[in-house]
């Protein structure tokens, strides 16, 4: 069981959109990072939050920590084609464990 | 700065044989090392936590026998698969940490397949 729930699995969308995916967890963690993988290749870390209520951005990338820091989010806006990948939440709490995942398709 | 090599990145092997596969930390030193596998369109499932020095901690249902962890310096960690069957095919992929809690650098993965 992943003890890091992420949600949608799936995401298609047309260019221009936004999107929101969840990452959702009882445990409380340290810090909690989002990587973003591409096919064949290892996971890049794209942020880490670390204060609970924490908001940080990267250009168009949006990230939450929730209060409690049990739970995140990540918010794209006007996604393009070149974000199209696999993004991960990962819980740090001295080992690191990963959501399922969110397959990110953007369509021009 | 903060570079993990993995080696190497794709193996073919004869089910029976073993294969290690490398995990580097090329500018910094990582007294803990992180290995995972992911299966086809899944996320990656945390196989064991190595430690340099002692002991591999290993996650329920993983075969600390099988999958065999050396953490002999503070920039090497290797996973041995032994005995390896084609259930074993998998991508591996090795992380560790520069930064403390701030996240993780990740190898560039190894695709095992077993024939």
């Amino acid at each position: 069981t992943q003890l890091l729930e992420q949600s949608p699995q799936f995401l298609s969308i047309q260019e221009g959109e936004n999107l929101t995916v969840y990452c959702n967890s009882s445990s409380v963690f340290s810090s909690l990072q989002w990587y973003r993988q591409e096919p064949g290749e290892g996971p890049v870390l794209l942020v880490t939050v670390v204060t609970g209520g924490e908001v940080k951005k990267l250009k168009r990338l949006t990230f939450q920590f929730g209060d409690a820091r049990k739970d995140s989010s990540l918010h794209i806006t006007a996604a393009q084609p070149g974000d199209t990948g696999l993004y991960l939440c990962a819980g740090d709490n001295n080992d690191m464990r990963f959501g399922a995942g969110t397959r990110l398709t953007v369509k021009p | 700065g903060a570079v993990v090599s993995q080696h190497p990145s794709r193996v073919i092997c004869k089910s029976g044989t073993s294969v290690k596969i490398e995990c580097r930390s090329l500018d910094f030193q990582a007294t803990t090392m992180f290995w995972y596998r992911q299966f086809p369109k899944q996320s990656l499932m945390l196989m064991a936590t190595s430690n340099e020095g002692s002991k591999a901690t290993y996650e329920q249902g993983v075969e600390k026998d099988k999958f065999l962890i050396n953490h002999a310096s503070l920039t090497l960690s290797t996973l041995t698969v032994t005995s390896a069957h084609p259930e074993d095919s998998s991508f591996y992929i090795c992380s560790a940490s520069p930064w403390g809690v701030y996240g993780y650098t990740f190898g560039s993965g190894t695709r095992l397949t077993v024939v």
